[in-house]
Formats: structure tokens, sequence, C-alpha cells
């Protein structure tokens, strides 16, 4: 089992939708879990990170599910601008964070 | 503030060239690096790690190697490239392992023919 999993897709979706992300990792000990964004040809850049009461950032939601290892990111009233891939990523103690590989989103005009 | 730089952005070598490619941080002190690959349509897969000047953690078996010279400098070299090399390389800092976010550079962008 990979340590960190998510549906690669696209996502292709109209502008004002709203999408969802599912990641689920291997590792129960990990402490820690983020949400990446990355553009295309760009480099990753946080996003938010995701906290086990669950935490929003305006239009992102981002949920843990410790018992299942899942975690989800929720955007809603989707922008073109949110067109890139989101990276789940986790760590553990004393261990660099993990990413998946990845889910691309492209948000239809 | 703290700034993230690598060199060059673009890269063509042929198959059995050497490469060397550089990171540099500034405005923060002993910071963790690495140095990631991310080949076309995958993710990114940890190359090398270092928590101090001179210390190397290797993550995955390869043709490649890597040095850090000084605290804010993380250098990535091979002897010979390989085909599979070509991808996106980039680096980064935190400041713990542990840390949540890991800053990014720009990245480059290496093509082996």
């Amino acid at each position: 089992r990979k340590e960190v999993e998510q549906d690669p897709g696209p996502f292709n979706v109209p502008e004002g939708a709203t999408v969802a992300f599912n990641c689920t990792y291997s590792n129960s000990a990990s402490q820690s879990f983020f949400w990446y964004r990355q553009d295309c040809r760009k480099e990753p850049k946080l996003l938010m990170s995701v906290y086990s009461s669950g935490n929003e950032d305006g239009r992102f939601t981002a949920q843990l599910n410790r018992a299942s290892q899942y975690i989800s990111l929720l955007i809603r009233d989707s922008k073109l601008s949110d067109s890139a891939t989101y990276l789940c990523v986790v760590n553990g103690r004393n261990t660099p964070l993990v990413f998946g590989k990845g889910t691309r989103l492209s948000v239809i005009a | 503030s703290q700034t993230i730089h690598q060199w060059p952005a673009t890269l063509v070598q042929p198959v059995g060239s050497p490469l060397s490619l550089e990171c540099t941080v500034e405005g923060t002190s002993n910071p963790n690096l690495y140095w990631y690959r991310q080949a076309a349509g995958r993710g990114l897969q940890l190359l090398f790690y270092s928590v101090g000047i001179g210390q190397i953690s290797s993550e995955v078996p390869q043709n490649l190697s890597a040095s850090r010279p000084q605290d804010r400098q993380f250098i990535l070299s091979s002897k010979k490239l390989l085909l599979s090399d070509s991808g996106f390389y980039l680096c980064a800092w935190s400041v713990g392992l542990e840390a949540g976010e890991q800053f990014f550079g720009p990245g480059t962008r290496l093509t082996v023919l």
C-alpha cells in the first residue's frame, strides 16, 4: 500500500461547482496533515493545514478522519483560478513530509 | 524574509554528461533542505534531505548524490546522467523535519537526451 494515495483525476468541473478530493494514508503514526497546491510547471505551495477538528479557509474546507486514515478537501464555488493539482501531504515523527501524487482539477467556464 | 534560489531554470544535457544543480536559501539559519524530483505526470519523489552541514540522507538509491557544503547551500550532482534522470527538480527548505510547511524553489526542468 502506498503511503499517501489520491485519485489522480482529472476532475473537470464547471465554474461555481463544489468539488471534493479524498486522500488516504497508511502510516497510523502520522501526526500532521496538509494540502498543497501546484500550478502547472510551478513549485508546490501550502494551501492549508488539516486539523482533527476540521478547518475552513474561505471556500476551502479540510477534514481529517484519523480512525479511517482519511483526509478530504472540499472546494465550494469553484473559480477558474482553482485549476491546479492538489497534493495531499502527511508526515510522521522525525520524518520528512510524504507527498501524494496529486489530484488534477480543471475548472471550466 | 526568506527566499530560496535554484538555478538554472532549464537544462538540456546529453546522456552520460555530469550534472550540478545548486540551491541556496536566504534569510534563515540551519534550515532543513530537500531535493525532490517530479517526472512527467508523476508525483514528487524525495531524493535527499539534510538536517545540517555535511549531513545527507538518501531516500532512493540512484546515480545522483547531494552535498551541503554550507549551511544554506544544497547541491545535487551526478557523474553520468541517464535518460531516466529527466524531470523537474525541486529544492525545498523547512524549519524542522516535521514542520508543516516546506518552501519550494522555482525548480529546474532537466531534459536528458
